[in-house]
């Protein structure tokens, strides 16, 4: 099942703030975040695995909510380079390592100066 | 670390010819990889899984016989496409799975465009 991502597109100036939602309908065993530049292939981002998990790199982070079906993730003081298409994959809920992901139909942010 | 190569980077062929994409982790083994093709403007979507020394698993809606998958050893897989036509057109991107235990973040070679004319 597709996760459903929000918004589907945003446009920021340099500096600000932006989130982006990431949610299904059942619990989700992971999420995991890319950002695709047009013509390339995802960069990994970050992975959240447990209920309540927050963590971040430098001005982006990501949290994974309690019932493990929503995840945002929060990009600060936003930079040129952040502009891309943000992609959540999902995990399916089994235990023991369903490695596959289901991506949502992704978010566009475009940073201008 | 957790680098992985595609080659080609691009390939233009005729309909009806085979194309053969290769996908090879470069520092680590990779017990798992995943094909995605993604349509301009779209997300990925998963076409295959597959692990070393054994058949892949295609998704719903995937002919096997037409994209033909091969993992040969825990750093190189292959993808054939088969008798291309112009509907196959597309941007091909290949996975591999880290060795995280649980959860284990994919990390995501350059792509293929490949264009079939």
């Amino acid at each position: 099942q597709q996760p459903v991502q929000s918004p589907q597109a945003v446009i920021l100036r340099e500096g600000e703030d932006a989130v982006i939602n990431c949610s299904s309908s059942k619990a989700l065993y992971s999420v995991h975040w890319y950002r695709q530049k047009h013509g390339e292939a995802p960069v990994f981002l970050m992975i959240l695995l447990k209920g309540g998990e927050q963590k971040g790199h430098e001005k982006i982070s990501a949290s994974f909510n309690e019932k493990k079906q929503q995840s945002s993730l929060y990009l600060t003081a936003s930079q040129l380079s952040y502009s891309g298409t943000y992609f959540c994959g999902t995990g399916g809920s089994s235990g023991a390592g369903s490695y596959q992901l289901t991506f949502g139909k992704g978010t566009k942010l475009s940073v201008i100066p | 670390g957790a680098v992985v190569s595609q080659h080609p980077s691009w390939v233009i062929c005729k309909s009806g010819t085979s194309v053969k994409i290769e996908c090879r982790s470069l520092d680590f083994q990779a017990t798992t990889m995943f094909w995605y093709r993604q349509f301009p403007k779209q997300s990925l979507m998963l076409m295959a899984t597959s692990n070393e020394g054994s058949k892949a698993t295609y998704e719903q809606g995937v002919e096997k016989d037409k994209f033909l998958i091969n993992h040969a050893s825990l750093t190189l897989s292959t993808l054939t496409v088969t008798s291309a036509h112009p509907e196959d057109s597309s941007f091909y991107i290949c996975s591999a799975r880290g060795v995280h235990r649980w959860g284990g973040e994919q990390f995501f070679g350059p792509g293929t465009r490949l264009t079939v004319l």
